[in-house]
């Protein structure tokens, strides 16, 4: 059964460092999302991302994040300058139309 | 505002029938969203329906009334496996393929 596929499963950097997280989504899907999940709370939108632009964002997606599509395959997530907040379970989806479909997650440790 | 509402947590015995109540107050509505969440594991799909009504699937079913902004989850037949979080999440977006805003999720303890 087709998946969707995240790296690193966790990292953990220093607060001011650069992180990106990777998804693989499902091949044919067309709509892209990532979501995170600090510890205890519940599952937080961050961004959605279609025809290779961002189509809505949360407030909590603020200039310190990004997203990129840079091939065929892959869909990134970049935080510029990790803050001890960005501690969390970050979580892909993509999907056709209906439900999502999510990854198993990257967990993010900042020191 | 948005806004998603569920218990925080339910206990049953083994064998037994779990409801989970969810009321929405959203700015749209295009479908509501029943997912399961493992312990430090990703959300998995339970059920969905964007018309009033009962959907089942095999011992899970979903309700929903879009007057009243409410729905539930139907568990029967309860396994220890079903201990997990719960979660209630509305598309709440003119589009068929918007995103879902969560609830903080119900913590069902299935007990033997």
């Amino acid at each position: 059964e087709p998946e969707v596929t995240q790296t690193p499963s966790h990292q953990v950097t220093q607060m001011g460092q650069e992180v990106i997280l990777r998804c693989v989504p499902i091949s044919n899907h067309l709509y892209f999302y990532w979501y995170r999940q600090i510890l205890g709370q519940k599952v937080e939108f961050l961004v959605s991302f279609y025809n290779n632009e961002i189509s809505e964002k949360s407030e909590i997606f603020d200039d310190q994040f990004s997203v990129e599509r840079p091939d065929g395959s892959n869909f990134t997530l970049k935080i510029r300058s990790t803050k001890l907040e960005d501690s969390a379970m970050y979580f892909c989806a993509s999907n056709l139309g209906g439900e999502l479909f999510f990854g198993e997650g990257s967990r993010l440790t900042v020191l | 505002g948005q806004n998603i509402d569920q218990p925080t947590e339910m206990t049953a015995t083994e064998g037994a029938i779990v409801q989970i109540n969810c009321t929405y107050q959203t700015s749209g509505f295009n479908g509501l969203f029943w997912y399961q969440q493992h312990a430090g594991e990703a959300p998995t799909f339970l059920s969905y329906n964007v018309l009033d009504g009962l959907e089942e699937k095999g011992r899970f079913s979903s309700f929903l009334s879009r007057s009243k902004g409410y729905s539930y989850l139907l568990l029967k037949e309860l396994q220890m496996k079903d201990s997990a979080s719960d979660l209630c999440a509305v598309r709440d977006g003119t589009d068929s393929w918007g995103k879902l805003q969560f609830g903080a999720g119900t913590q069902v303890v299935v007990t033997p």
